[in-house]
């Protein structure tokens, strides 16, 4: 079966530094990914999904992540976080032909002003 | 329009007692997720319904978890004769017309709290 690795569990950065959050699956066939956040007191929501095409994709609030074929990740990036990016971040993999996603544990993110 | 709602939000219940979860989809959602979610942790699939075929139960941890849809209407997740193992977040997620690139609209969950 396979698997999503989310190596960063817990990460706490002051405003304006970088984030770079790791993804990584076990499945070495065609994937769709997605990165999902959840902030505060809210639904899961998506953030940003790659199906097919560029390899880089951007998102919602500035996000962007890099699908690397030959490093099976999908890693999400940030040049400059904000207070408002404290939130959990899954990320989630698609094999080709099922319907159903494997999710990472989640990383959190807390972000001091 | 309408997003995925979840009821209750909160249910606290004593070991022993069934208890029953709701989800209502969004409108025109052929498929439907169930998902647990313990503290700590990942999102961990139960259920899949995609419109009129047959469920993939195999995320199902006993059988005392069992879950129901009718057609592309609302589901219900029910726990049998509840341990305190069950207490996490249950989260329901819907889909367009399933294509593998489609995103999931998740619900606000239901807080299971096992006594």
């Amino acid at each position: 079966a396979q698997s999503v690795s989310q190596h960063n569990h817990h990460v706490i950065l002051s405003e304006a530094a970088s984030l770079e959050l790791g993804c990584n699956y076990s499945y070495g066939g065609t994937v769709n990914l997605f990165w999902y956040v959840q902030y505060p007191g809210q639904h899961l929501q998506l953030l940003l999904k790659y199906f097919s095409g560029d390899p880089l994709v951007k998102g919602i609030k500035g996000f962007e992540a890099e699908f690397i074929k030959s490093k099976f990740s999908f890693n999400l990036r940030k040049p400059s976080v904000q207070w408002s990016d404290t939130a959990e971040y899954f990320c989630a993999v698609k094999t080709a032909g099922s319907y159903i996603p494997t999710f990472g544990r989640g990383t959190s993110l807390i972000v001091h002003p | 329009g309408a997003g995925v709602s979840q009821s209750p939000s909160n249910k606290v219940t004593e070991k022993g007692k069934d208890v029953e979860l709701r989800c209502d989809p969004i409108s025109g959602h052929t498929a439907l997720y169930w998902y647990r979610q313990r503290l700590g942790q990942g999102l961990e699939f139960l259920i899949y319904f995609q419109g009129n075929s047959a469920p993939d139960k195999s995320g199902l941890p006993s059988d005392r978890f069992s879950a129901e849809r009718t057609g592309e209407s609302v589901s219900t997740l029910t726990i049998q004769r509840t341990q305190q193992e069950d207490s996490a977040v249950y989260l329901c997620a819907s889909s367009p017309r399933d294509r593998a690139g489609n995103e999931q609209f998740f619900g606000p969950g239901t807080r299971l709290t096992v006594l």
